[in-house]
């Protein structure tokens, strides 16, 4: 059964830093792309970022590109968000994803419970 | 970037009758790279159909997606009280990914 479990989340202030972690099971992680997705409270979804099944492939929303890393340990079976100069409008719930595909069409089949993120001094 | 707009935001509709959803793109979009999302309250999001038509498994045959190019639509033959909640469509561009803003269907 593949399971996603994130953690890390917490009260950060502004300007501060966080890593967030999504530990993996019940599928052969290094050889699936990866995803971030948050959620601000009340609000929809807002896909962050995406690494691609080699580890090395990463892509970012233009909301968090150049302060926010996603990396794998594969030994490990994780992902990890490294966020940082974190800003009130990061405040979200933060949900890994993994990909699935079928054919031509790619699209996330499971998705983590989330972690929530409070940026607020 | 391509953007999706869902309409209407939000559906209010009795068990039993028809939910009709619209998802349009502000640009033409690969139907295989079009995707339904539902997301219940504290729940994360359940991938519903993928390919614009084909449903994920364990999902009902009252779940349907249909459309192309920038308009997609995902109906529900008849509301059972569990489909009361938020959908979302998706598409996969190069490099990123987009969401809807989403349309709540709600019971009347």
């Amino acid at each position: 059964e593949v399971q996603l479990l994130e953690s890390g989340g917490g009260l950060v202030q502004p300007g501060g830093s966080l890593r967030l972690s999504c530990a993996a099971s019940g599928f052969t992680f290094s050889t699936y792309a990866m995803y971030w997705v948050r959620q601000a409270p009340g609000m929809g979804l807002e896909w962050v970022s995406t690494l691609g099944d080699n580890g090395a492939s990463a892509y970012y929303a233009d909301s968090v590109t150049g302060r926010f890393t996603i990396f794998r340990d594969t030994s490990k079976n994780t992902l990890f968000l490294q966020m940082n100069s974190l800003r009130v409008e990061d405040t979200a719930i933060y949900y890994c994803a993994k990909v699935g595909r079928d054919g031509h069409s790619v699209y996330y089949d499971y998705w983590g419970q989330g972690t929530l993120v409070t940026v607020s001094s | 970037e391509i953007v999706l707009t869902q309409s209407p935001g939000t559906l209010s509709l009795s068990p039993g009758e028809r939910a009709t959803l619209s998802c349009r793109a502000s640009q033409s979009v690969s139907s295989s790279y079009l995707v339904w999302y539902q997301q219940k309250p504290g729940q994360a999001p359940r991938l519903l159909i993928y390919g614009a038509s084909s449903r994920a498994t364990g999902i009902p045959d009252r779940f349907s997606g249909s459309g192309s190019g920038t308009d997609f639509t995902l109906t529900i033959s008849r509301l059972e009280p569990e489909d009361f909640a938020v959908y979302y469509c998706q598409q996969h561009g190069p490099s990123r990914w987009t969401f809807g803003q989403g349309t709540k269907v709600e019971i009347k």
